[in-house]
């Protein structure tokens, strides 16, 4: 597609249930992002794939949090047993790379609300 | 110290006011960065990588400084569409590593 795509765009689940995220970006771009803003914050990072490479999983807050990509275009986040304090939007981006002007392209996100 | 700091705001300017925004980076070993923005309950867009030789979209100007790690926006003639939060976005790359930081974001609210 155009654009980096997400799905679903909107979930709600009861805490404790395992939720899955899905983020399909632009064709071709190889280095994919997974973000979450929480109302009114600023962006936290999660995890990063580049190519073939080994993810960086820096940002994962717990290891309830677990993402993959396969085939180096569809991500999946997971988050397993979920909880209240997960409830934020979960943002994907993607990029051709990371050299100078090569920008990043957000999908519209997935709003997580734990109940 | 945060990797990416940013003037806190928010601002508040007059409609064709012209307002100037500032972000700092730590590590010096940061190679591409982006001004974003940032509309209410949407997902951040880009709005203009930050060149080396500094570069001009419109009435949007973008400057880099390695000297001093910082990069600035600055807005002429502002509208009110222009409200909006502005993030400042850095790409450090490192070994094989890339990472990128967002700045938490300057709130800017433009007035008729």
């Amino acid at each position: 597609g155009a654009g980096v795509s997400q799905s679903p765009s909107n979930k709600v689940t009861e805490k404790g249930k395992d939720v899955e995220l899905r983020c399909d970006p632009i064709s071709g771009h190889t280095a994919l992002y997974w973000y979450r803003q929480s109302l009114g914050q600023g962006l936290e990072f999660l995890i990063y794939f580049q190519g073939n490479s080994a993810p960086d999983k820096s940002g994962l807050p717990s290891d309830r949090f677990s993402a993959e990509r396969t085939g180096g275009s569809v991500s999946t986040l997971t988050i397993q047993r979920t909880q209240q304090e997960d409830s934020a939007v979960y943002l994907c981006a993607s990029s051709l790379g990371d050299r100078e002007g090569y920008g990043y392209t957000f999908g519209s996100g997935t709003r997580l609300t734990v109940v | 110290r945060k990797e990416v700091e940013q003037d806190p705001g928010p601002f508040n300017v007059p409609e064709g006011a012209t307002v100037a925004f500032n972000c700092t980076y730590s590590n010096s070993a940061s190679q591409s960065f982006f001004w974003y923005r940032q509309d209410c309950r949407k997902e951040p867009k880009l709005l203009m990588s930050v060149y080396s030789s500094g570069n001009e979209d419109g009435r949007f100007t973008a400057q880099l400084n390695r000297a001093s790690q910082y990069i600035s926006l600055l807005i002429r003639d502002s509208k009110l569409s222009d409200s909006a939060t502005y993030l400042c976005v850095v790409n450090t790359r490192q070994s094989s590593a890339s990472k990128i930081i967002f700045g938490s974001g300057t709130r800017l609210s433009i007035r008729p």
